[in-house]
């Protein structure tokens, strides 16, 4: 069954900084790689995805897949205290229609 | 965008209780899924449906059962409820086109405490 983790579990970054969150795999075969953002008592809300290894960019957020090290990352550049919030990655293998989400990693950003 | 409501947004039950959730999309969605949220858990999936009247089990669907009458309804029911299924509960649903299949939209969730 497909493992998901992610690190660290929980991050605080002032106003400004750039973020890093990871999060690891362990199904090889896995086609669809995602950031979730849930801000507090909300639901989880799909933030971006990718389907190949390489670097995707959108606005201030930049994910980064390396299948081969069963990685990848999201980048936030300029990080605001709006971004606080918990960061859920999610795995699909290409044999099945679920989707594995890891346990999550609660960003504060302070200002 | 996608619209995805649950009801009840609380509950509190009684340990031994029926409790039944429910959830409604009004984006033509085929896929739809129950997950629960833990601290330190992430979302576990219970149970999803490819298509209306049918389901099938997720990674942890001992103590559930759910029903899918139709396309835009989907049910997750506890027969017997249990302190231990007290939990946050997401339902999603997705979209059956290339590329669309796997992003989920969530609902608002449901705040289950079981006494």
């Amino acid at each position: 069954q497909q493992k998901v983790q992610q690190s660290p579990e929980s991050l605080i970054v002032p106003e400004g900084a750039m973020t890093s969150l990871n999060c690891t795999f362990s199904d090889s075969a896995s086609q669809y790689f995602a950031w979730y953002r849930q801000h507090s008592g909300k639901a989880p809300k799909a933030l971006m995805s990718i389907f190949s290894n390489g670097e995707k960019e959108e606005g201030r957020f930049t994910i980064h897949l390396n299948k081969a090290s069963l990685h990848f990352s999201l980048h936030i550049r300029d990080s605001q205290p709006s971004d606080s919030a918990l960061y859920l990655c999610a795995v699909a293998a290409s044999n099945t229609n679920k989707v594995v989400f890891g346990t999550g990693t609660r960003l504060q950003v302070l200002p | 965008e996608a619209a995805v409501t649950q009801s009840p947004r609380s509950k509190v039950a009684v340990t031994g209780g029926k409790v039944t959730l429910s959830c409604h999309q009004t984006n033509n969605h085929d896929y739809m899924y129950w997950y629960r949220q833990d601290t330190g858990h992430g979302l576990r999936l219970i149970h999803y449906s490819y298509v209306a009247d049918s389901t099938e089990k997720g990674d942890i669907p001992d103590g559930y059962k759910a029903s899918r009458p139709s396309q835009e309804n989907f049910s997750l029911i506890l027969e017997l409820a249990s302190l231990s299924q007290t939990a946050v509960y997401f339902c999603a649903s997705s979209d059956a086109g290339a590329g669309q299949i796997y992003e989920q939209y969530f609902g608002p969730g449901t705040r289950l405490t079981v006494l």
